[in-house]
């Protein structure tokens, strides 16, 4: 079975600096999708980033970019020039490649601090 | 173009009784997926939605069913409520042609048994 870990409980970082969030997962297919979701205070979750398994290059939306290491199967979130929008939970996600399947498997978040 | 809405938005019921939670997928989108998330968890999927017909299924017991309506709109009813039932339920509406590639979630309904 395919498990998500996310091992920072809590972040910080300071408005206009950069934070990495990491995400590691556990899978013995070959090819599916990745996603970072973030989910803020009104508890509605947001998709950030998705990272399709097959491709090489780092998904980037924005000031959003991820680092997937696919042997390593890890897979962290950058967000650059952090804004005090941006604090939220961010939950990590694996899907399946399997046809017809909307199953995501999602980490235990990290709540993302941001200071003024 | 309204989003995915959840209803209500908050729930309190006693152990035992029985609950149903309702959901309106996004404007044009035919497929719905139900997760539960417990307090400082991430979502675990509950169950899918597709042509009125459950589709996949997570680790949940039979207590918990649902229905999806000719409308797409869809139904999650968890009978003979346990206080651990008490969790944020979260709505995820899709179009079936994405193939679950990206989900649009609602903001949930927060239900509490006491």
């Amino acid at each position: 079975a395919q498990t998500v870990t996310q091992s920072q409980p809590e972040m910080s970082v300071q408005e206009a600096e950069t934070v990495t969030l990491s995400c590691t997962y556990d899978t013995s297919e070959s090819d599916y999708y990745l996603f970072w979701y973030k989910q803020p205070p009104s508890r509605q979750m947001i998709l950030v980033i998705r990272q399709e398994a097959y491709k090489q290059q780092n998904a980037t939306e924005n000031r959003f970019s991820v680092n997937f290491q696919k042997a390593a199967k890890s897979f962290s979130l950058k967000i650059s020039d952090s804004q005090l929008g941006d604090a939220a939970m961010y939950f990590c996600a694996y899907r399946s490649p399997t046809s017809g399947t909307y199953k995501y498997i999602f980490g235990t978040g990290t709540r993302l601090k941001v200071l003024a | 173009d309204a989003g995915v809405t959840q209803s209500p938005t908050h729930l309190i019921k006693t152990r035992g009784q029985q609950v149903t939670l309702r959901c309106s997928p996004k404007s044009g989108h035919d497929t719905v997926s139900w997760y539960q998330q417990a307090l400082g968890q991430g979502p675990q999927f509950i169950f899918q939605y597709y042509e009125e017909e459950e589709r996949q299924r997570g680790n949940f017991p039979d207590r918990f069913s649902g229905h999806q309506f000719p409308n797409y709109s869809s139904e999650l009813n968890v009978n003979a409520l346990l206080l651990g039932d008490s969790a944020l339920y979260l709505c995820a509406s899709s179009l079936y042609g994405l193939d679950g590639r990206k989900l649009f979630f609602g903001s949930g309904t927060q239900l509490s048994v006491l």
